[in-house]
């Protein structure tokens, strides 16, 4: 079973840092079945990267993803205060057929 | 654009039957491209997939292991919509439930449209 672990467990910044943002696989995964969530208290997650590094429609390009096989980063350059939120990976095609990691919590300060 | 309609009740006892309902626009449940999923999310749990319909020749299922035993999503083609229901529900089961499209025809796989979410309690 596919195990995703993000770290850090939150991360604190202030607007215009750059946040990186670690996910690991306990297996690997395919490139093209990987994909980052924004997750804002109440709304609905809005995915941001598909295929570990193409941003989806309307994502800014301060948002950018990277990685392969188990080692999966996003990047935000340029911090605002609006991407405060909860950021999730997520793998598809191994057991489980889907799976989330545990997210890491972005605060700006 | 696909837009995605949750309704269900808010508060079910424990024991009994969660039944969610998403009313899908701007695609078709018997779409041969994409796949409609239930995901939830707790604080305890974080983001969890809980099983999935899609059409492909015949009608599919797959369920996520944590739940196979309670949980059954349908399709309603005459009201373009899918269905979730969790069997002998506990407190554990407290969540905030989403439906999801997958595009499953393309070289990628992401949940590209949400619904806007139904918390669910189960309490006496």
């Amino acid at each position: 079973e596919i195990v995703l672990t993000q770290s850090p467990g939150t991360l604190s910044l202030s607007p215009g840092e750059r946040a990186t943002l670690s996910c690991r696989a306990s297996q690997s995964v395919s490139s093209s079945y990987f994909a980052w969530y924004q997750h804002k208290p109440g709304q609905a997650p809005r995915l941001l990267i598909y295929g570990a590094s193409s941003r989806a429609t309307g994502i800014p390009d301060r948002f950018s993803g990277s990685g392969s096989g188990t080692d999966f980063t996003l990047t935000i350059s340029r911090l605002e205060p609006e991407d405060s939120a909860v950021y999730y990976c997520q793998q598809y095609g191994s057991s489980p057929l889907c799976s989330f990691g545990q997210g890491t919590k972005l605060e700006i300060k | 654009q696909v837009q995605l309609q949750q309704s269900g009740p808010g508060l079910v006892k424990p024991s009994q039957t969660l039944s969610l309902t998403c009313a899908i626009s701007g695609d078709r449940v018997s779409s041969d491209r994409a796949a409609w999923n239930w995901i939830r999310q707790s604080p305890s749990r974080g983001l969890e997939w809980l099983g999935r319909t899609y059409y492909m020749s015949e009608w599919n299922n797959n369920y996520a292991e944590s739940v196979k035993n309670r949980i059954t999503i349908n399709p309603d083609t005459s009201k373009n919509q899918f269905s979730l229901q969790l069997n002998s529900v506990t407190p554990e089961d407290t969540a905030v439930y989403y439906c999801a499209r997958m595009d499953i025809l393309g070289t990628t796989r992401q949940f590209d449209y949400w619904g806007q979410g139904t918390l669910v309690t189960v309490s006496s």
